[in-house]
């Protein structure tokens, strides 16, 4: 099945600092969700998106819905060693009640 | 919050066994789906539901079949378990809704052996 670029596949940071990740698609999406999934466990909801443009935060996260509609950003600030997992995001296009997922962004942070 | 549960977080069959996968959302969504999901292969769509009794292939059903006899329960079905199935598999619901948002269960790691 498609599969959404998402980038960059791997990042080490050092605590405190800020990240960003994102994904792209070829395709228009009505719907962009963004997850956090931590080894053995199922993905947890983080961010969904459902404007282009839209900017919407959890705490320290902001994602962002793309202008074009073809592509969505995810921000974390002030890094904590629990933000380790994998992130990954997914988009539903229009008049479909599929999601489509990126192949994940994982994250470590280093003390 | 919406709970989707999987009975089971791991599982060890062996070739040829029938195995059951339960899933129960607590929320009334319409939607239901099983994914699995393999390293490097990202998350896969076997099938999905949109309402009782109703279903449709995603992109990799083959070896598997479901059963949503009731809103809130949707069973992923191993006919003939095999080494090739042994992977994360994960159930999701949504809202009947388009642009609503995906929740995903635990997750249950079944090995084949």
């Amino acid at each position: 099945g498609q599969q959404l670029n998402q980038s960059p596949q791997s990042m080490f940071i050092q605590e405190g600092e800020d990240v960003s990740m994102n994904c792209t698609s070829s395709s228009i999406f009505n719907t962009w969700l963004w997850y956090k999934q931590d080894p053995g466990e199922g993905p947890v909801l983080l961010i969904a998106l459902y404007k282009a443009g839209e900017l919407t935060s959890n705490g320290r996260l902001t994602a962002q819905f793309g202008i074009t509609r073809k592509d969505s950003f995810l921000n974390i600030s002030a890094s904590i060693p629990s933000d380790v997992g994998i992130y990954f995001c997914a988009g539903q296009g229009p008049g479909t009640y599929k999601y489509i997922f990126g192949t994940g962004t994982r994250l470590k942070v280093l003390a | 919050d919406v709970k989707v549960t999987q009975s089971s977080r791991y599982l060890v069959k062996r070739t040829g066994e029938k195995v059951f996968l339960e899933c129960v959302q607590d929320m009334d969504h319409e939607n239901m789906f099983w994914y699995r999901q393999d390293p490097g292969l990202g998350l896969r769509l076997i099938y999905f539901s949109y309402d009782v009794k109703m279903k449709e292939k995603g992109d990799i059903p083959e070896g598997y079949s479901v059963s949503r006899e009731k809103k809130e329960r949707f069973s992923l079905i191993l006919e003939s378990a095999s080494t090739n199935q042994t992977s994360m598999y994960l159930c999701a619901s949504s809202p009947g809704t388009p642009n609503e948002k995906l929740f995903f269960g635990s997750g249950t790691q079944l090995s084949v052996l």
